[in-house]
């Protein structure tokens, strides 16, 4: 089965550039998004179509995607940034959804 | 005001069987596609499942396939994921999420509150 892998957790300090990672074999073809989850919350979308930001996303989060491996990049990291990342795409079919296993970002 | 409400969830013993629900309201359901998503406490996301509008196409995740079914009835607005052959490891908390339509920007825009199963003798 389809797996996009991550990297489990990332530390930064405040102001810091947080950098985390997602591959995958299909993501040279799939866009990948991006999902933000603080502890005991549902998930919120932070990045879309490998570099887009939905509104109300703060400039600091941004994405790029080049060939297996996208990259979720956060530009001078505030501690409310403390949360689980997740990768999100599909297989080669476009069929079967998949997450990444999470990288928890610790800005302290 | 779009909402989800899982329901269904509790202890069962493995090898067991249960059956989730999830009530949708404020969005016209026939016309989205829905997903079954889980994550065991403590542990990541973990997507299981797909069905779309007119259950024509449905997908699951390996790790579900052949013992867990996802079905749904568009005139109860009601998305339901009947699990068999329950195993200590598929304890966790269970979430539908609406798939967004394309164009959207959001593949996963609104999730219920979720339901835990607990498999377990």
């Amino acid at each position: 089965s389809y797996e996009l892998t991550q990297p489990p957790s990332v530390s930064v300090s405040p102001g810091q550039t947080a950098r985390i990672t997602c591959s995958g074999d299909a993501l040279p073809k799939k866009y990948v998004y991006w999902y933000q989850q603080r502890s005991g919350q549902a998930p919120v979308l932070v990045i879309y179509e490998d570099t887009k930001r939905p509104s109300g996303i703060p400039e600091r989060f941004s994405g790029a995607s080049s060939g297996t491996v996208a990259t979720l990049t956060i530009s001078g990291a505030q501690v409310e940034d403390e949360a689980d990342y997740y990768c999100y795409s599909t297989d080669s079919s476009g069929n079967h959804r998949v997450f990444g296993g999470g990288t928890q970002l610790t800005v302290l | 005001e779009v909402q989800l409400v899982e329901s269904g969830g509790g202890l069962v013993k493995p090898g067991g069987s249960l059956r989730l629900s999830c009530a949708a309201s404020g969005f016209a359901f026939s016309a989205y596609g829905m997903n079954w998503v889980r994550q065991a406490p403590g542990k990541g996301l973990e997507w299981l499942s797909f069905i779309s509008s007119g259950s024509i196409y449905i997908y699951y995740a390996d790790s579900v396939r052949g013992r867990f079914t996802i079905s749904r009835d568009n005139a109860k607005n009601s998305l339901y994921l009947q699990m068999n052959s329950l195993r200590a490891e598929d304890t966790a908390f269970y979430f539908c999420a609406r798939e967004g339509q394309r164009g959207t920007t959001d593949p996963l825009d609104s999730w219920g509150q979720g339901t835990l199963v607990t498999v377990s003798s």
